[in-house]
């Protein structure tokens, strides 16, 4: 298996534009996670799914802030607008037996 | 709630030397706990868990660790470091008064430098 598959690895956008943040999860792995990674907040989770449904979405920092999984195989974390606050680097997990499994990261710089 | 905490956020050992990383958890019901390994621009990658059986609990990569609960630690140990072990460890834990363990609760890490 291929893994947790993020696109893309690097996105650098200016304040105010729109940023889709993409994930492929495991397949077979019923569970999806968002998470966000900063100096200094550290790693915090933002949303997670179950069968493609959102269970609990109160880590998401701010209306700006969406995530969709239209289905088992693919999510979208979409930030609108963009500010310099949300460069951090963000990674999608998926979760299977327990344990969960992440991609490598988008890094994301807003400038 | 549940919380984690890594003491030292900087480690530094000789190559050969034991290992040791610092972990306590806080939790109001009967946790797993997790050692996730961060390399250089790539995701985490998963160590070890805990969830309830042996105490002492062995990984990849010659890593182990032991759950004390009257402590309520579960420090990470490999008798003798690798260059390649430089990475940054995050260790955390899960739990949910509701039966669920959905949600891990990570520390701030430490990073663990590797020197000739």
């Amino acid at each position: 298996d291929a893994g947790v598959i993020q696109s893309p690895r690097h996105e650098v956008t200016e304040m105010g534009q729109e940023v889709t943040l993409r994930c492929k999860p495991i397949s077979g792995h019923d569970y999806l996670f968002w998470y966000r990674q900063t100096m200094m907040r550290g790693l915090e989770l933002l949303i997670y799914f179950n069968n493609n449904v959102p269970i609990d979405d109160s880590g998401m920092p701010e209306d700006r802030f969406s995530a969709k999984m239209p289905n088992a195989s693919f999510s979208t974390l979409k930030i609108q607008p963009s500010e310099p606050r949300d460069s951090a680097v963000y990674f999608c997990a998926s979760r299977a037996g327990g344990i969960q499994y992440f991609g490598a990261g988008t890094r994301l710089s807003v400038l | 709630a549940q919380s984690v905490t890594q003491l030292g956020s900087h480690v530094s050992v000789s190559e050969g030397a034991l290992v040791l990383l610092r972990c306590n958890y806080s939790s109001s019901v009967p946790p797993y706990l997790f050692w996730y390994v961060q390399y250089p621009n790539q995701g985490l990658q998963l160590l070890l868990k805990y969830t309830s059986a042996a105490t002492l609990v062995k990984g990849i990569n010659g890593f182990e660790a032991e759950f004390k609960k009257s402590e309520t630690s579960f420090h990470l140990t490999k008798p003798s470091a690798h260059m390649s072990d430089a990475a940054e460890y995050f260790c955390a834990v899960s739990a949910s008064v509701s039966g669920g363990y959905n949600k891990l609760i990570f520390g701030a890490g430490t990073r663990l430098a590797v020197h000739p």
